[in-house]
């Protein structure tokens, strides 16, 4: 079975320019969150949605926008790009929203900002 | 604000107990668990504990909460070069923003 898959792996973007990145959960999880890693920290949470829905948002600013579509992927979009958006974006699935059991975790989509 | 703390760096032995720990923040946190984040890789969800439990053992892997002190550890018995690896503590407050909480990490470096 496949896992939790992001898309693109790499992404390099000019500050000011809009970013969007991709995320498949694993086959009948229906909840999605979005963690920003900044490299040496812990990941930070964005946002969660649950069968469509926003469950949950984090300390981010408006730039920030997420959503999730009837087949359960998710999109995260980041406006007006910032040199510290440069992180590592995580993608989490799990089956249900409070994600009791854990998380299971995509390899990331790198995102730098120049 | 509060932070989930654990050490940075902890440097072991092959063969050698590594055991590495994390505070938490939240009294009524109820799912703690532990991750293992590889160079380049997303995170792996090693284990995970309930607060109604004291410890939890999985093969080489050994989890003792400490309620009182909001102290979590994680021991890692006869430990690999393969066990390399940065590990993140994590604690689940439950209520309904449905974040989790991540320390920085620790960054464990097994010698030969």
């Amino acid at each position: 079975d496949a896992g939790v898959t992001q898309s693109p792996t790499h992404l390099i973007k000019t500050r000011g320019q809009h970013v969007t990145l991709r995320c498949s959960p694993i086959s009948g999880h229906k909840s999605v969150s979005w963690y920003q890693q900044v490299l040496g920290q812990g990941p930070q949470f964005i946002f969660q949605y649950y069968e469509k829905e926003e469950r949950g948002r984090g300390n981010f600013p408006d730039r920030f926008s997420a959503r999730q579509f009837p087949n359960y992927s998710s999109e995260l979009n980041v406006n007006a790009l910032l040199l510290g958006d440069s992180a590592l974006y995580l993608c989490a699935s799990s089956e249900e929203p409070q994600g009791a059991f854990g998380y299971t975790f995509g390899s990331g989509t790198r995102l730098t900002v120049v | 604000g509060e932070d989930v703390e654990q050490s940075l760096f902890l440097s072991v032995r092959e063969g050698d107990s590594s055991v590495i720990n994390c505070t938490y923040t939240d009294s009524s946190s109820t799912y703690l668990y532990w991750y293992k984040q590889e160079p380049g890789a997303g995170l792996q969800l090693l284990t995970y504990i309930f607060s109604n439990m004291d410890m939890k053992q999985d093969q080489r892997l050994t989890v003792l909460l400490n309620k009182k002190d909001k102290h979590l550890s994680l021991r890692i018995a006869d430990t690999q070069t393969g066990d390399s690896a940065i590990y993140f503590c994590a604690e689940n407050p439950y209520y309904n923003n449905n974040d989790m909480r991540f320390g920085a990490g620790t960054r464990l470096t097994v010698k030969p």
